[in-house]
């Protein structure tokens, strides 16, 4: 079975681009979660998409945004580059429980973006 | 103060060793609950879920108190394949899911 798969793998741009980073989840899986590691700190929540829709966001500017696909995968995109956005984006998807939850999240091999 | 806190470490142990990392948590809300290994430069993976009962996965050990609420896993005979950053996860019944800065461990010969 195929895991959770994020292109490019590396991406450079510059100061004000604009930056689009896919991913494709799990098979079977709703939800799509999106996490930035900035190099040497830990995991910061940015978006969940399941079926769709925006359920959740953390604590970034509205020049972070995304969707999701009909076919459940998902687009991050960040609009007007800074040079603190450079870090791993890590995709991870999962089922989507209801009232119970989310369940394990398996995660892709990142895009690491550096902005110059 | 943050929703989910680690000591950072760094843990440095010799081969062999006994060591355990505690991860504590403040919403009361929350459900389900995870212990990650993410290695330099990877993505994170699934190391084991944490039950209230407790559970055990050969030579590793996770415990949940929802009382005092904090999680724990335990390492025993440490490898040196051991040597990662293991994150420690904590999800609510909303879908929110927050994840510890990590504990660094080295396993030294």
């Amino acid at each position: 079975e195929a895991g959770v798969t994020q292109s490019p793998t590396h991406l450079i741009k510059t100061r004000g681009q604009q930056a689009t980073l896919r991913c494709s989840p799990i098979s079977g899986h709703t939800s799509v979660y999106w996490y930035q590691q900035a190099l040497g700190l830990g995991l910061q929540f940015l978006l969940w998409y399941d079926e769709g829709e925006e359920r959740n966001r953390g604590n970034f500017p509205p020049r972070f945004s995304g969707r999701q696909f009909p076919n459940y995968s998902s687009e991050l995109n960040v609009n007007a580059l800074e040079l603190e956005d450079s870090a791993l984006y890590l995709c991870a998807s999962s089922l989507y429980l209801g009232a119970r939850g989310t369940d394990t999240q398996y995660f892709g091999p990142g895009t690491r973006l550096t902005v110059l | 103060r943050k929703e989910v806190e680690q000591d950072p470490g760094p843990f440095n142990v010799p081969e062999g060793a006994t060591v355990a990392f505690n991860c504590t948590y403040s919403n009361s809300a929350s459900q389900s609950f995870f212990w990650y290994r993410q290695d330099c430069r990877k993505e994170p993976k699934l190391l084991m879920s944490v039950y209230s009962s407790g559970n055990e996965d050969g030579r590793f050990t996770a415990q949940l108190n929802r009382a005092s609420q904090y999680i724990s896993l335990l390492i025993r005979d440490s490898k040196l394949s051991d040597s990662a950053t293991y994150l420690c996860v904590v999800n609510t019944n909303a879908g929110k899911s927050t994840f510890g800065d990590g504990t660094t461990l080295t396993v030294k010969p």
